[in-house]
């Protein structure tokens, strides 16, 4: 079946530092990658997201590049904010095993940015 | 801008009590979904709904759950006898667009948090 993994958390960075989270996938086709986010007491949020290998995905600063041959999804940022604070989700959706785009999540990393 | 809503935002119940969790999707959306989180574990995908039935669930999803959209507007998630290892957080989700666009986004709520005793 299909799995996400993403490094455990939290992680902890001072303003204006650089983020990398990685997230790692298994998949049995060509699975749609995702970054959600969810900030304190709100919900996930959509806030990247890549459909075919070697697209990168961007929004906020972040960005993160569908790598085929290595089945990885990191998410990066050049230079972090406290309001990037947030637990941090990686997601696949799969059309060979769900129709109905249901997702595959990994456990979720939160980060923590000092100021 | 739309955005999914859940009620209530806390839920405690007894061990063995019944439990409906609420949630208003997107109005236009046409896809609803179910996921929960047990704390410190991942978030599991437990039921799709389209055109007023189950589309997809998941090993998760036994006899003991259930989903229906009462009213056009509400999709609830009911547990029948809750058991401890139910307590979780439960979040709805909504989509609109095509079937088979994996891509397209889910809207997710802000999720109830459910305490089983």
């Amino acid at each position: 079946g299909n799995s996400v993994t993403q490094m455990e958390g939290p992680v902890t960075l001072s303003e204006e530092a650089f983020l990398t989270i990685n997230c790692t996938y298994t998949a049995t086709g060509y699975p749609s990658l995702f970054w959600y986010v969810q900030y304190p007491g709100e919900g996930l949020q959509l806030l990247l997201k890549a459909t075919k290998a070697d697209d990168k995905g961007s929004n906020k600063g972040f960005e993160a590049t569908y790598r085929k041959e290595t089945t990885s999804f990191h998410l990066e940022k050049g230079s972090v904010q406290v309001s990037d604070s947030a637990v941090y989700f990686c997601a696949l959706s799969d059309p060979s095993l769900s129709g109905y785009s249901t997702l595959t999540f990994g456990k979720g990393t939160m980060l923590l940015v000092s100021p | 801008e739309p955005e999914v809503t859940q009620t209530p935002s806390h839920q405690v119940t007894q061990m063995g009590q019944e439990v409906i969790l609420r949630c208003v999707p997107i109005s236009n959306h046409l896809y609803f979904y179910w996921y929960r989180q047990i704390l410190g574990q991942k978030v599991e995908f437990l039921v799709s709904f389209y055109n007023n039935e189950i589309s997809e669930k998941s090993e998760i999803f036994d006899d003991q759950f259930s989903v229906e959209r009462p009213d056009g507007s509400n999709f609830t998630l009911k547990i029948r006898s809750t058991k401890l290892e139910d307590s979780a957080m439960y979040f709805c989700a909504s989509r609109g667009g095509a079937r088979r666009a994996s891509s397209n986004e889910q809207f997710f709520g802000p999720g109830t948090r459910l305490t089983v005793l």
